[in-house]
């Protein structure tokens, strides 16, 4: 059973560009969390997705940041116009329902020039 | 509002014992946990107690919660090199689902 699956790994974006981050959660969980590492600092909660859904964004940045997790395929984190302040490490978490522990991903080192 | 705080840095020795330490303020947590972060790598779950608890241990860990205080402390017996890490304490509430907040984390470095 692979763990929580991240891509890329590093991403390297210009200023004024769209970063687009990939999590497949573990195999059998419906449920995923982005979480965003600044330099020095603890995670921090983003949002929160089922299939389909938005359950908790109250963590998201109110624009250019978006997320989903559709039907089919891996949950997206989406950042448009990036600024150098996105630069950061990028966590994705699954479970397999609401309360269950965590299983965090490796994460994707974004890197705004 | 929802605060977690640790110590930035401990050292040990190899063979000693490591406490890492914790404070939050919210007193409403139901789960409280310890992630290990190596260089360059996701978050390992180490260990999790629950709200009513006040000690868990497993293996070479020792969870110890103080509610009252709203103090959590993590001990690792006999420390080796492997354990250089950063450790993260977090905490999640009633009606949060996994919503965990995190402190910032505590850097253990351990020298021969």
């Amino acid at each position: 059973n692979a763990g929580v699956m991240q891509n890329p790994r590093h991403l390297v974006r210009r200023r004024g560009q769209e970063a687009r981050l990939r999590c497949s959660p573990m195999k059998g969980h419906s449920h995923v969390y982005w979480y965003r590492q600044l330099p020095e600092e603890g995670l921090k909660f983003m949002v929160y997705l089922q299939k389909e859904n938005i359950i908790d964004e109250s963590g998201m940045p109110k624009e250019r940041f978006s997320a989903e997790f559709p039907k089919e395929g891996p949950s997206i984190l989406r950042i448009q116009q990036v600024v150098r302040g996105d630069s950061a490490a990028y966590f994705c978490a699954s479970s397999p329902d609401r309360g269950e522990k965590l299983f965090f991903g490796s994460g994707t080192q974004l890197s705004v020039l | 509002g929802e605060d977690v705080e640790q110590s930035l840095f401990l050292s040990v020795r190899e063979g000693d014992s490591s406490v890492i330490n914790c404070t939050y303020t919210d007193s409403s947590s139901t789960y409280l946990y310890w992630y290990k972060q190596e260089p360059g790598a996701g978050l390992q779950l180490l260990t999790y107690i629950f709200s009513n608890m006040d000690m868990k241990q497993d293996q070479r860990l020792t969870v110890l919660l103080n509610k009252k205080d709203k103090h959590l402390s993590l001990r690792i017996a006999d420390t080796q090199t492997g354990d250089s890490a950063i450790y993260f304490c977090a905490e999640s509430f009633t009606g949060g689902g996994n919503k965990l907040t995190f402190g910032t984390g505590t850097q253990l470095k351990v020298e021969l």
